[in-house]
């Protein structure tokens, strides 16, 4: 079966970078139409879609964060890194790692637990 | 880029009874080539990450109860719980994905009455 885990740092500094792995399993970023992406989720407030990469390693990222965004993958490790650039406490958040089986779109049939980071000095 | 607007932004519903939640876009989500509408819908529990519902706006997904069920078009979609359960109680996210960004509504809290 499918599944995704976040990993990386529970708390940042305020200007720090903040770098996120994707650690996932049962399928694989080679495989046609596949993608795999990042959102998150504001404690207590809706979903943010942040960025996603495909099995082409074709890479869309979310235009009012696009400057401080970074998606990679790494298909031998099975894994998909993160990195936001000069965190801000406004950037505190749960971090979800997510599959999209949908090549026409991003949207997620399988979703990691999701780890929360905190932005503070 | 697409907003999404959910309404209400909660809803109580009495056990048993029907739970209606719209969701609206800025603009259509309809592909007129393909004749789909570009929007999903997500529940989610405290503590857990989304649950993939509905896609296509109107597909449930495999292993959803058939007593969710998404409908509309363009612009205005609604997901429908016909008869409410305890373990239905969410918040509820609808997504389009005709263009990027992707964006969410701002969810409805689903309670019991």
């Amino acid at each position: 079966q499918i599944t995704l885990k976040e990993s990386g740092p529970t708390l940042v500094k305020p200007t720090q970078t903040l770098t996120l792995t994707c650690t996932f399993s049962g399928f694989s970023l080679r495989t046609s139409g596949v993608g795999v992406g990042w959102i998150r989720q504001p404690p207590g407030k809706a979903l943010e879609w942040l960025a996603v990469i495909y099995w082409d390693d074709d890479k869309r990222y979310s235009p009012s964060l696009k400057s401080r965004l970074t998606i990679t993958k790494d298909t031998s490790k099975d894994q998909v890194v993160l990195t936001l650039t000069n965190m801000d406490p406004v950037d505190t958040a749960t971090y979800y790692c997510a599959h999209s089986r949908e090549p026409s779109g991003f949207w997620v049939d399988y979703w990691g637990q999701g780890t929360l980071v905190t932005v503070s000095s | 880029d697409i907003v999404m607007t959910q309404s209400p932004d909660s809803l109580p519903v009495s056990l048993g009874e029907r739970a209606t939640i719209s969701c609206k876009s800025s603009q259509s989500v309809l592909n007129s080539s393909n004749k789909k509408n570009y929007l999903v819908w997500y529940q989610q529990k405290p503590g857990q990450p989304p649950k993939l519902l509905v896609y296509w706006a109107s597909t449930r997904e495999s292993g959803v109860p058939d007593r969710f069920s998404g409908s509309g078009s363009g612009t205005d979609f609604t997901l429908t719980i016909s008869s409410l359960q305890a373990e239905d109680v969410a918040v509820y996210y609808c997504q389009q994905f005709y263009s990027t960004p992707v964006s969410f509504g701002q969810g409805t809290k689903l309670e019991i009455k």
